[in-house]
């Protein structure tokens, strides 16, 4: 099976400026988990999405929006671009989001640079 | 609230020499631990992860982790440490499908 995909692998916007970034999944796989990593606060997670539904939300701003489609593919937005917005942003995905024991699997990750 | 927490921000060991990551959990309930592994420039790897069924879990790479509850402590180690060990490695429990993650450890393998 392929692993997950995330495009772009890299980017870079400018303050102010509106993102998208695309994930998509292990196929036959339903929850995906998006997640920013920085050097000065690591890794935090974003959201999660099962079935198209937010399911959980980490405590990022509004500034930060997902979402999933049918097909399990999900992406993030993020708007108004700031500088501290730079950063890894990882997406994973598991099979049925059953929740605790259930492994997810990390895609490449996308690396945004806002200048 | 659940958490994890990693000693050690760095470890250097010489190449064949035993490696120790250390990782304490926080919880209330019985967790539900991992170790990811990421290279540079990469997404994060599973090493291995602990769901109650076995208190020693071993994962890939040589890479095995002992759950003991007493002292709350999910410890990564590999007797023989190997170059490309070089890596940085995490930590998480999981907590209404999200992973917490702790701050991470730098390993570093000498010549």
């Amino acid at each position: 099976k392929a692993g997950v995909t995330q495009t772009p692998r890299y980017l870079i916007k400018t303050r102010g400026q509106q993102v998208t970034l695309s994930c998509s999944p292990i196929s036959g796989h339903r929850s995906v988990s998006w997640y920013q990593q920085t050097p000065g606060q690591g890794l935090q997670f974003l959201f999660e999405y099962f079935s198209e539904t937010q399911r959980n939300k980490g405590n990022f701003p509004g500034r930060f929006s997902g979402r999933q489609f049918s097909n399990s593919r999900s992406e993030m937005n993020v708007s108004t671009l700031e500088l501290g917005d730079s950063a890894l942003y990882l997406c994973a995905s598991s099979p049925s989001g059953s929740g605790r024991e259930e492994t997810q699997y990390f895609g490449p990750g996308t690396r945004l640079l806002v200048l | 609230a659940q958490s994890v927490t990693q000693l050690g921000s760095h470890v250097s060991v010489s190449e064949g020499a035993l490696v120790l990551l250390r990782c304490n959990y926080s919880s209330s309930v019985p967790p539900y631990l991992f170790w990811y592994v990421q290279y540079p420039n990469q997404g994060l790897q599973l090493l291995l992860k602990y769901t109650s069924a076995a208190t020693l879990v071993k994962g890939i790479n040589g890479f095995e982790a002992e759950f003991k509850k007493s002292e709350t402590s999910f410890h990564l180690t590999k007797p023989s440490a190997h170059m490309s060990d070089a890596a940085e490695y995490f930590c998480a429990v999981i907590v209404s499908y999200k992973l917490i993650f702790g701050s991470g450890t730098r390993l570093l393998v000498r010549p």
